[in-house]
């Protein structure tokens, strides 16, 4: 089942902070976050595990809580390159308690920085 | 090091056609996928593959078939095309338990 994220858009001017949040119905194993231009591929801003460990940019931060399966996207002091699509996508934990990447990802959130 | 590269780049079918679209990675990356992305939506998982030889279905598998006979190259089969798979493809590779490279994209108009 798709992951469901809020808001759907977001107007910002630069400098301003933003948070995007993603809600899943079932366990996670981990959470994926990508930004994706118009007519660009998706790519990579952060990756959070169960159990806390994170990868990322350095200047996106991210929370995952497990026990809600929820996670959010902390966006701030915001830049004109920021905008974009924001994309989650959700690995839901198996039985064999091992990872595939078979990510589920969420509807997007529009994000628009203007001077 | 190109990373993910996918050809081609744009394509027209009509019905029925049939057509192979090719991924490759030059990252060594365990793990590969197929996705389609519809407008306003987000990607949706086709098949994936966890090594060379093994394939499986994501969430959207009908009407696609893929192989991976190398490690370095996901390739997505279309048999029969329809309408309905106008679409963009992106092909990705991971390693495990990490981020996700994206190819290009392919842009399929099925007419």
């Amino acid at each position: 089942q798709q992951p469901v994220q809020s808001p759907q858009a977001v107007i910002l001017r630069e400098g301003e902070d933003a948070v995007i949040n993603c809600s899943s119905s079932k366990a996670l194993y981990s959470v994926h976050w990508y930004r994706q231009k118009h007519g660009e591929a998706p790519v990579f801003l952060m990756i959070l595990l169960k159990g806390g460990e994170q990868k990322g940019h350095d200047k996106i931060s991210a929370s995952f809580n497990e026990k809600k399966q929820q996670s959010s996207l902390y966006l701030t002091a915001s830049q004109l390159s920021y905008s974009g699509t924001y994309f989650c996508g959700t690995d839901p934990t198996n039985a064999g308690g091992t990872s595939y990447g078979k990510l589920t990802f969420g509807q997007g959130t529009i994000l628009t920085v203007h001077p | 090091n190109a990373g993910v590269t996918q050809t081609p780049k744009f394509r027209v079918l009509k019905t029925g056609q049939s057509m192979t679209l090719l991924c490759a990675q030059d990252m060594n990356h365990e793990y590969m996928y197929w996705y389609r992305q519809d407008p306003g939506m987000g990607l949706r998982l086709i098949h994936y593959s966890v090594g060379e030889g093994t394939t499986a279905k994501g969430e959207v598998p009908d009407g696609y078939n893929v192989s991976r006979l190398k490690k370095q190259n996901f390739l997505l089969g279309l048999e029969s095309a329809a309408p309905s798979q106008t679409s963009v493809y992106f092909c990705a590779s991971s390693g495990r338990t990490s981020e996700q490279f994206f190819g290009p994209g392919t842009r399929l108009t099925v007419l």
